[in-house]
Protein backbone atom coordinates (compact mmCIF):
# COMPACT_ATOMS: atom_id res chain seq x y z
CA UNK A 1 0.00 0.00 0.00
CA UNK A 2 0.89 3.42 -0.28
CA UNK A 3 0.31 6.73 0.96
CA UNK A 4 1.32 10.28 1.67
CA UNK A 5 1.61 12.45 4.40
CA UNK A 6 2.32 16.38 4.33
CA UNK A 7 3.26 16.95 7.37
CA UNK A 8 1.29 20.76 7.62
CA UNK A 9 -1.43 22.04 5.97
CA UNK A 10 -0.96 25.92 6.20
CA UNK A 11 2.89 27.55 6.16
CA UNK A 12 3.02 31.26 6.20
CA UNK A 13 6.24 32.99 5.00
CA UNK A 14 7.37 36.05 4.07
CA UNK A 15 8.62 37.35 0.27
CA UNK A 16 12.45 36.51 -0.10
CA UNK A 17 12.66 33.74 2.87
CA UNK A 18 13.39 30.14 2.25
CA UNK A 19 10.18 27.78 1.55
CA UNK A 20 10.17 24.06 3.27
CA UNK A 21 6.80 22.12 2.59
CA UNK A 22 7.67 18.56 4.34
CA UNK A 23 6.07 14.79 2.97
CA UNK A 24 6.77 11.70 3.71
CA UNK A 25 5.64 8.75 1.65
CA UNK A 26 4.94 4.92 2.87
CA UNK A 27 5.57 2.81 -0.07
CA UNK A 28 5.92 -1.08 -0.62
CA UNK A 29 7.57 -0.72 -3.80
CA UNK A 30 10.16 1.50 -5.28
CA UNK A 31 8.25 4.79 -5.69
CA UNK A 32 7.59 8.18 -8.07
CA UNK A 33 7.64 10.88 -6.20
CA UNK A 34 5.76 14.36 -7.55
CA UNK A 35 5.32 17.48 -6.53
CA UNK A 36 2.27 19.39 -8.32
CA UNK A 37 1.22 23.06 -7.31
CA UNK A 38 -2.44 24.37 -8.00
CA UNK A 39 -2.77 28.16 -8.31
CA UNK A 40 -6.53 29.19 -6.72
CA UNK A 41 -8.87 28.18 -9.51
CA UNK A 42 -6.30 26.81 -11.50
CA UNK A 43 -5.57 23.15 -12.66
CA UNK A 44 -2.43 21.17 -11.05
CA UNK A 45 1.24 21.71 -13.06
CA UNK A 46 3.76 19.38 -12.14
CA UNK A 47 6.88 21.50 -10.52
CA UNK A 48 8.99 18.45 -9.72
CA UNK A 49 9.48 14.58 -10.06
CA UNK A 50 12.03 11.47 -8.89
CA UNK A 51 11.71 8.18 -10.54
CA UNK A 52 15.34 6.60 -9.27
CA UNK A 53 17.87 8.34 -10.58
CA UNK A 54 19.54 11.73 -8.81
CA UNK A 55 17.76 12.34 -5.40
CA UNK A 56 18.33 15.68 -5.49
CA UNK A 57 15.76 16.57 -8.00
CA UNK A 58 15.12 20.22 -9.39
CA UNK A 59 11.98 21.94 -10.70
CA UNK A 60 10.49 24.70 -12.25
CA UNK A 61 10.26 28.40 -10.78
CA UNK A 62 13.77 27.61 -8.76
CA UNK A 63 11.76 24.25 -6.56
CA UNK A 64 14.04 21.99 -5.80
CA UNK A 65 13.36 18.23 -3.61
CA UNK A 66 15.47 15.66 -2.08
CA UNK A 67 14.65 12.16 -1.79
CA UNK A 68 15.63 10.48 1.12
CA UNK A 69 15.11 7.08 1.50
CA UNK A 70 16.09 6.54 4.74
CA UNK A 71 13.62 9.15 6.05
CA UNK A 72 10.85 8.37 3.61
CA UNK A 73 10.88 12.27 2.92
CA UNK A 74 10.65 13.84 0.11
CA UNK A 75 10.57 17.69 0.85
CA UNK A 76 9.93 20.83 -1.00
CA UNK A 77 12.19 23.39 -0.98
CA UNK A 78 13.19 27.21 -2.42
CA UNK A 79 15.64 29.18 -1.23
CA UNK A 80 13.66 32.91 -1.82
CA UNK A 81 9.59 32.89 -1.83
CA UNK A 82 8.17 35.22 -4.39
CA UNK A 83 4.25 36.47 -4.25
CA UNK A 84 3.26 34.47 -7.14
CA UNK A 85 4.57 31.02 -5.10
CA UNK A 86 1.25 31.28 -3.01
CA UNK A 87 -1.14 28.52 -3.89
CA UNK A 88 -1.78 24.90 -2.74
CA UNK A 89 1.25 22.45 -3.08
CA UNK A 90 0.56 18.77 -3.44
CA UNK A 91 2.76 15.85 -2.65
CA UNK A 92 2.08 12.53 -4.55
CA UNK A 93 3.44 9.36 -4.52
CA UNK A 94 2.80 6.54 -7.66
CA UNK A 95 4.11 3.02 -8.41
CA UNK A 96 7.12 2.89 -10.79
CA UNK A 97 5.17 -0.26 -12.69
CA UNK A 98 1.98 1.29 -12.47
CA UNK A 99 0.18 4.79 -12.92
CA UNK A 100 -1.92 5.26 -10.04
CA UNK A 101 -1.16 8.34 -8.32
CA UNK A 102 -1.75 9.01 -4.33
CA UNK A 103 -2.36 12.48 -3.24
CA UNK A 104 -1.06 14.08 -0.01
CA UNK A 105 -3.90 16.32 1.34
CA UNK A 106 -2.08 19.48 0.35
CA UNK A 107 -0.04 22.34 2.17
CA UNK A 108 -1.40 25.71 1.45
CA UNK A 109 1.47 28.53 0.76
CA UNK A 110 0.86 31.85 1.87
CA UNK A 111 3.60 34.50 0.91
CA UNK A 112 3.67 38.04 2.50
CA UNK A 113 4.92 41.34 1.47
CA UNK B 1 -2.36 24.76 -27.80
CA UNK B 2 -3.92 23.23 -24.77
CA UNK B 3 -3.04 20.26 -23.90
CA UNK B 4 -5.58 18.67 -22.02
CA UNK B 5 -8.96 20.64 -21.59
CA UNK B 6 -12.24 19.88 -20.04
CA UNK B 7 -15.51 21.40 -20.64
CA UNK B 8 -17.58 23.26 -19.30
CA UNK B 9 -15.40 25.13 -17.07
CA UNK B 10 -18.48 25.37 -14.69
CA UNK B 11 -21.58 23.72 -13.97
CA UNK B 12 -24.44 24.17 -11.80
CA UNK B 13 -27.28 22.10 -12.08
CA UNK B 14 -30.19 20.91 -10.40
CA UNK B 15 -30.44 17.56 -7.59
CA UNK B 16 -31.44 14.25 -10.16
CA UNK B 17 -30.55 15.46 -13.33
CA UNK B 18 -27.79 14.12 -15.54
CA UNK B 19 -24.94 15.99 -16.84
CA UNK B 20 -21.52 14.71 -18.49
CA UNK B 21 -18.17 16.68 -18.63
CA UNK B 22 -15.83 16.36 -21.91
CA UNK B 23 -12.67 15.90 -21.79
CA UNK B 24 -10.11 16.17 -24.09
CA UNK B 25 -5.95 16.02 -24.69
CA UNK B 26 -3.93 16.63 -27.78
CA UNK B 27 -0.70 15.42 -26.60
CA UNK B 28 -1.25 11.76 -27.77
CA UNK B 29 -1.25 10.20 -24.69
CA UNK B 30 -2.98 6.62 -24.42
CA UNK B 31 -4.06 6.88 -20.61
CA UNK B 32 -6.64 9.51 -19.26
CA UNK B 33 -8.08 9.95 -15.98
CA UNK B 34 -10.77 11.91 -13.70
CA UNK B 35 -10.02 12.81 -10.45
CA UNK B 36 -12.14 14.45 -7.99
CA UNK B 37 -11.47 17.40 -5.50
CA UNK B 38 -13.65 17.69 -2.80
CA UNK B 39 -14.60 20.86 -1.01
CA UNK B 40 -10.86 20.40 0.96
CA UNK B 41 -9.03 20.39 -2.20
CA UNK B 42 -8.12 16.69 -1.73
CA UNK B 43 -7.54 14.77 -4.70
CA UNK B 44 -9.11 11.36 -5.19
CA UNK B 45 -8.75 9.53 -9.02
CA UNK B 46 -11.94 8.23 -10.16
CA UNK B 47 -11.70 6.15 -13.33
CA UNK B 48 -8.45 5.62 -15.46
CA UNK B 49 -8.62 4.40 -19.54
CA UNK B 50 -6.18 3.15 -21.30
CA UNK B 51 -6.17 2.86 -25.25
CA UNK B 52 -10.11 3.26 -24.62
CA UNK B 53 -10.31 0.77 -22.03
CA UNK B 54 -11.03 0.99 -18.43
CA UNK B 55 -8.41 0.23 -16.24
CA UNK B 56 -9.09 1.74 -12.77
CA UNK B 57 -12.55 1.72 -11.49
CA UNK B 58 -12.20 2.72 -8.06
CA UNK B 59 -15.26 3.40 -5.48
CA UNK B 60 -17.19 5.74 -7.42
CA UNK B 61 -21.39 5.34 -7.61
CA UNK B 62 -22.59 3.63 -10.94
CA UNK B 63 -24.39 6.71 -11.62
CA UNK B 64 -20.68 7.95 -12.96
CA UNK B 65 -20.05 6.50 -16.48
CA UNK B 66 -17.15 7.50 -18.07
CA UNK B 67 -17.15 6.74 -21.67
CA UNK B 68 -13.59 6.71 -24.18
CA UNK B 69 -14.70 6.91 -28.10
CA UNK B 70 -10.95 7.58 -28.69
CA UNK B 71 -7.46 7.89 -27.15
CA UNK B 72 -7.71 11.54 -27.15
CA UNK B 73 -11.36 11.65 -25.20
CA UNK B 74 -12.89 11.11 -22.22
CA UNK B 75 -15.66 11.82 -21.05
CA UNK B 76 -17.70 11.61 -17.90
CA UNK B 77 -21.11 11.22 -17.62
CA UNK B 78 -23.20 11.15 -14.50
CA UNK B 79 -26.69 10.39 -13.46
CA UNK B 80 -29.42 11.55 -10.91
CA UNK B 81 -27.11 14.11 -9.98
CA UNK B 82 -26.93 14.67 -5.85
CA UNK B 83 -25.62 17.30 -3.57
CA UNK B 84 -22.80 15.53 -2.63
CA UNK B 85 -21.39 15.35 -5.72
CA UNK B 86 -20.45 18.50 -5.73
CA UNK B 87 -17.01 19.26 -6.27
CA UNK B 88 -14.29 20.18 -9.01
CA UNK B 89 -13.62 17.33 -11.21
CA UNK B 90 -10.30 16.86 -12.76
CA UNK B 91 -9.38 15.27 -16.02
CA UNK B 92 -5.68 14.33 -16.48
CA UNK B 93 -3.44 12.02 -19.16
CA UNK B 94 -0.52 10.60 -19.36
CA UNK B 95 1.94 8.78 -21.63
CA UNK B 96 1.84 4.87 -20.82
CA UNK B 97 0.70 3.60 -17.33
CA UNK B 98 3.94 3.44 -15.94
CA UNK B 99 4.19 5.76 -12.67
CA UNK B 100 7.71 7.60 -13.65
CA UNK B 101 5.71 9.62 -16.03
CA UNK B 102 4.02 12.55 -14.93
CA UNK B 103 0.00 13.54 -15.59
CA UNK B 104 -0.85 16.48 -16.97
CA UNK B 105 -4.41 17.99 -16.15
CA UNK B 106 -6.84 19.54 -17.46
CA UNK B 107 -8.14 23.25 -16.20
CA UNK B 108 -10.89 21.03 -14.02
CA UNK B 109 -14.77 21.43 -14.11
CA UNK B 110 -16.41 23.13 -10.96
CA UNK B 111 -20.08 21.17 -10.57
CA UNK B 112 -22.28 22.56 -8.34
CA UNK B 113 -24.99 20.64 -7.60
CA UNK B 114 -28.28 22.73 -5.90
Amino acid sequence: AQSVTQLDSHVSVSEGTPVLLRCNYSSSYSPSLFWYVQHPNKGLQLLLKYTSAATLVKGINGFEAEFKKSETSFHLTKPSAHMSDAAEYFCVVSRRSQGNLIFGKGTKLSVKP
Amino acid sequence: DTAVSQTPKYLVTQMGNDKSIKCEQNLGHDTMYWYKQDSKKFLKIMFSYNNKELIINETVPNRFSPKSPDKAHLNLHINSLELGDSAVYFCASRLGQGGYNEQFFGPGTRLTVL
